[in-house]
């Protein structure tokens, strides 16, 4: 298994630019998600997903969408890039959390994004 | 938005030195407690995940334990080792607990 893999692994980009990080695991996990990790904040939740077709939004979701056409795949679009978003991005899956349980979340590798 | 606090936000031991750290979280609408562990340039992995008050866990040298209806963690280290330095995050979860609220942090530093 590779687990959660994650492209690009760094990506500078001008402010207004649009560009969209991939993100993939091969464990049939349903739950996905993305965080973005500022320093002195802690990872703070973009969108999650919890199977294909279903999306929702996070903490911070501004300026960030998300699609799930399949298990595998959840990609997170950047739609006019700002400074402010410069940040480090990782994205988690895990088993459906449904009643009663919680499973751990497995991280993939993060992509570090500049924009300038 | 969810308050998730840990303390203290560094800490410096000695090798050998046992230690812990706290993660305070909303008492109210409990679902589970995670926490990770986060060596600089690689990803968050998890340690354990707690979802019953009273709840403790151990693995190696490392324990947690879980009080609910207070809102803190307790994650311990006994005798610690260089290899032990890196950040450890606890995250709340809470409701259904599709979304996970992580605190900012504690990083360790184990001086040989």
């Amino acid at each position: 298994n590779a687990g959660v893999t994650q492209t690009p692994k760094f990506q500078v980009l001008k402010t207004g630019q649009s560009m969209t990080l991939q993100c993939a695991q091969d464990m049939n996990h349903e739950y996905m998600s993305w965080y973005r990790q500022d320093p002195g904040m802690g990872l703070r939740l973009i969108h999650y997903s919890v199977g294909a077709g279903i999306t929702d939004q996070g903490e911070v979701p501004n300026g960030y969408n998300v699609s799930r056409s399949t298990t595998e795949d959840f990609p997170l679009r950047l739609l006019s890039a700002a400074p402010s978003q410069t940040s480090v991005y990782f994205c988690a899956s895990s088993p459906l959390i449904f009643t009663g349980r919680s499973y751990e979340q497995y991280f993939g590798p993060g992509t570090r994004l500049t924009v300038t | 938005i969810l308050n998730v606090e840990q303390s203290p936000q560094s800490l410096h031991v000695q090798e050998g030195d046992s230690t812990n750290f706290t993660c305070s979280f909303p008492s109210s609408n409990f679902y589970a407690l995670h926490w990770y562990r986060w060596e600089t340039a690689k990803s968050p992995e998890a340690l354990f995940v707690m979802t019953l008050n009273g709840d403790e866990k151990k693995k190696g040298r490392i324990s947690a334990t879980l009080n609910t209806k207070e809102g803190y963690s307790y994650l311990y280290i006994k005798g610690s080792q260089p290899e032990d330095s890196a950040t450890y995050l606890c995250a709340f979860g809470s409701g259904s607990a599709r979304q996970l609220t992580f605190g900012s942090g504690t990083q360790l530093t184990v001086l040989p």
